[in-house]
């Protein structure tokens, strides 16, 4: 099992680009997030899902869209990149089954690393 | 809305000795607290988690935190620090909302010395 995937690792953008974040799992797992991670701001959230179809905003979701058409997948669009938006991008999954017997825990993947230039 | 604050941003022990990282807390209920720990170019792994019961919780490599409701602090402690154990650690609280989205501090870097 691959667990929680995300593609590309690494990208370069200009600023005005656009592109789109893959993060795959195979965990079966209900719930997904999109964190950006920031020198010294820990992880903050962008957007989520609690299953396929429906997706929600986080804490910092500007600039930022998303799509959650398969259960196994979560997009992450930037339609115009902004050097603002440089930063780590971590997918994570939860199980909701996990959630109602106590064992809670969202599951990481290794990470995107975007710079915009 | 919920919080948490890692007051150390960098902390550093010799190896053998003990480690405490220290993490407060806001959350209007009775919450859901973690410590992750994230080596440099890797994803997040969980070292532990408390939802309830017994506020001394164990976790994997050693690690061990203890709730303490009335200060608000879920501090991680390690009685014999490891060379390995050199990585970002940071501390997540959430609790029984829609999707259990979780609140993370910003992290503290531990760095060990031979």
């Amino acid at each position: 099992n691959a667990g929680v995937t995300q593609t590309p690792k690494f990208r370069v953008l200009k600023t005005g680009q656009s592109m789109t974040l893959l993060c795959a799992q195979d965990m079966n797992h209900e719930y997904m997030y999109w964190y950006r991670q920031d020198p010294g701001m820990g992880l903050r959230l962008i957007h989520y899902s609690v299953g396929e179809g429906t997706t929600a905003k986080g804490e910092v979701p500007d600039g930022y869209n998303v799509s959650r058409l398969k259960k196994q997948n979560f997009l992450l669009g930037l339609e115009s990149a902004a050097p603002s938006q440089t930063s780590v991008y971590f997918c994570a999954t939860a199980s909701r089954a996990a959630e109602r017997g106590g064992r809670y825990e969202q599951f990481f993947g290794p990470g995107t690393r975007l710079t915009v230039l | 809305a919920q919080s948490v604050t890692q007051p150390d941003i960098h902390i550093t022990v010799s190896e053998g000795a003990s480690l405490e990282l220290r993490c407060n807390y806001s959350y209007g209920a009775t919450p859901y607290l973690f410590w992750y720990v994230q080596s440099p170019g890797q994803g997040l792994q969980l070292l532990l988690k408390y939802f309830s019961g017994d506020t001394l919780v164990q976790g994997i490599k050693g690690f061990e935190a203890e709730f303490k409701r009335s200060q608000s602090s879920f501090n991680l402690r390690k009685p014999s620090v490891h060379w390995s154990d050199a990585a970002e650690y940071f501390c997540a609280v959430g609790g029984r909302n829609a999707g259990n989205m979780l609140t993370f501090g910003g992290g503290t870097r531990l760095m060990v010395k031979p």
